[in-house]
């Protein structure tokens, strides 16, 4: 099994629909993060969780929320989704020490479309 | 974050050596950096990372000038295989995430 895993892969879902993309690890890390890529463009972060009871938000954060429901567990929701959220989603997790950027782990990547 | 510059877009033949630039004349004394690629759509991959040392893994080398202002990522004998997306990131001191630019896409050819 994968260390990251990112369900669904793939999704096609309707303008002003709730969704939810989840996201479950097995690295036992502490951090946890969301991404999304647009193509042509570097991932740019959305949410990040640093422990259970930590919550962030990250540069593009509007028009979703989190919840990190346990250590392994950190979702992603789009409460009311928009065309211009069409995106490629990545979760990751690390385990930083005094090397921060070191020994993130990505899952897969959802692949949202919405129309 | 200290910002990097990469350029866009790099061709290499296989079989030689892939030598990708990063500028970060903003870097700071604690700050790290970090090389990862992304193959396709896949989720990005750690290749290598340094503070002021040159490294080397099973993967790459990594030289970082003296001044720490540029670094390059060197692949020895690029593949097919590597053809993807490498993003230079500049991390440390109090930030505590990775920041992702738009990278250098290197093609690798026959």
């Amino acid at each position: 099994d994968a260390d990251v895993t990112q369900t669904p892969r793939n999704r096609i879902t309707k303008t002003g629909k709730r969704i939810m993309l989840e996201c479950s690890q097995t690295k036992g890390h502490d951090r946890m993060y969301w991404y999304r890529q647009d193509p042509g463009l570097g991932l740019r972060l959305i949410y990040y969780s640093f422990d259970v009871k930590d919550i962030n938000k990250g540069e593009i954060s509007d028009g979703y929320s989190v919840s990190r429901q346990a250590q392994a567990k950190f979702s992603l929701s789009l409460e009311s989704a928009i065309p211009n959220q069409t995106a490629l989603y990545f979760c990751a997790t690390s385990d930083p020490g005094q090397d921060k950027g070191y020994g993130y782990t990505f899952g897969s990547g959802t692949r949202l479309t919405v129309v | 974050d200290a910002k990097t510059t990469q350029p866009p877009s790099m061709d290499c033949a296989e079989g030689r050596a892939a030598n990708l630039p990063c500028n970060h004349s903003t870097i700071s004394g604690n700050e790290y950096v970090y090389w990862y690629r992304q193959i396709h759509s896949q989720g990005p991959q750690y290749i290598i990372h340094g503070l002021k040392n040159n490294e080397t893994n099973e993967m790459a080398s990594l030289i970082i000038t003296e001044d720490r202002k540029s670094s390059t990522l060197i692949l020895p004998h690029a593949t097919l295989r590597d053809t993807a997306v490498y993003y230079c990131i500049v991390l440390g001191g109090t930030a505590s995430k990775l920041t992702f630019g738009t990278g250098t896409r290197l093609q690798v050819t026959l």
